[in-house]
């Protein structure tokens, strides 16, 4: 079974910029996967923000924009602020209409 | 503005099953623009995609659970319901609904993606 792989932790500083990736086990990610984000904060339900790689959803900020680079989806935080401070997860269609969660992403800005 | 709300048991006992609802308000259910879907996540755990209906009751589960679940629709009653059978400790989560939307419009495709989710419901499976 194919695995969606993001990085464990990031790092970034107030005002910086920040790019988290959601790879495959086995395979690239192209626009056909329709890759999407979601932010998490501790107790909370997840927040969509980027849907078919590069589409915000409604009211997300401009500083996070979506993008395939190289064989992965991207998502980068440009001008990061403390509440962006968050757990980030990606999700794959694999084809006959199912879905797959990438282990997710967790930002600190300090 | 469309709201989701997740009911059901929150304790449920090893190898029973697990059963929860979602009820859809501000909207219906009915649409044919959109999927209804389940997600769950483990404490400290990441996400995990359970399955997705269509209002006329078609479905698509997680080869990993698919043995075991159930997703059904109830368009009178503008819910959607999960069924969890031969549950483990394993089970335990805050178990999500959301929309998936699944439409073309003006050149854009709306598909793949959950855009509205509940506020999600913590089910623990202990005796």
């Amino acid at each position: 079974q194919t695995v969606v792989t993001q990085e464990p932790s990031f790092s970034v500083s107030p005002g910086g910029t920040v790019t988290l990736t959601c790879g495959l086990s086995s395979g690239s990610v192209s626009t056909s996967y329709y890759p999407s984000w979601y932010q998490q904060t501790p107790g909370q339900a997840p927040r969509t923000l980027i849907y078919s790689t590069n589409t915000r959803s409604s009211g997300v900020p401009d500083r996070f924009s979506g993008s395939i680079l190289g064989n992965k989806a991207a998502l980068t935080i440009t001008g990061a602020q403390a509440d962006d401070d968050s757990d980030y997860y990606c999700v794959l269609y694999m084809g006959s209409g199912i879905l797959v969660f990438g282990g997710g992403t967790k930002v600190t800005v300090l | 503005q469309l709201q989701l709300q997740e009911s059901g048991p929150g304790l449920v006992k090893p190898s029973e099953t697990l059963s929860l609802t979602c009820t859809v308000s501000g909207g219906s259910i009915s649409s044919s623009s959109y999927y209804w879907d389940w997600i769950r996540q483990p404490p400290g755990k990441g996400l995990e995609w359970i399955g997705s209906v269509y209002y006329d009751g078609s479905t698509y589960y997680n080869p990993s659970l698919n043995s075991r679940v159930t997703i059904s629709v109830d368009t009178s009653k503008n819910q959607f319901s999960l069924r969890l059978s031969s549950v483990t400790a394993a089970d335990t989560a805050v178990y999500y609904c959301a929309r998936q939307p699944n439409y073309y419009d003006s050149g854009t495709y709306y598909y793949y993606y959950m855009d509205v989710w509940g506020k999600g419901t913590t089910v623990t499976v202990s005796s």
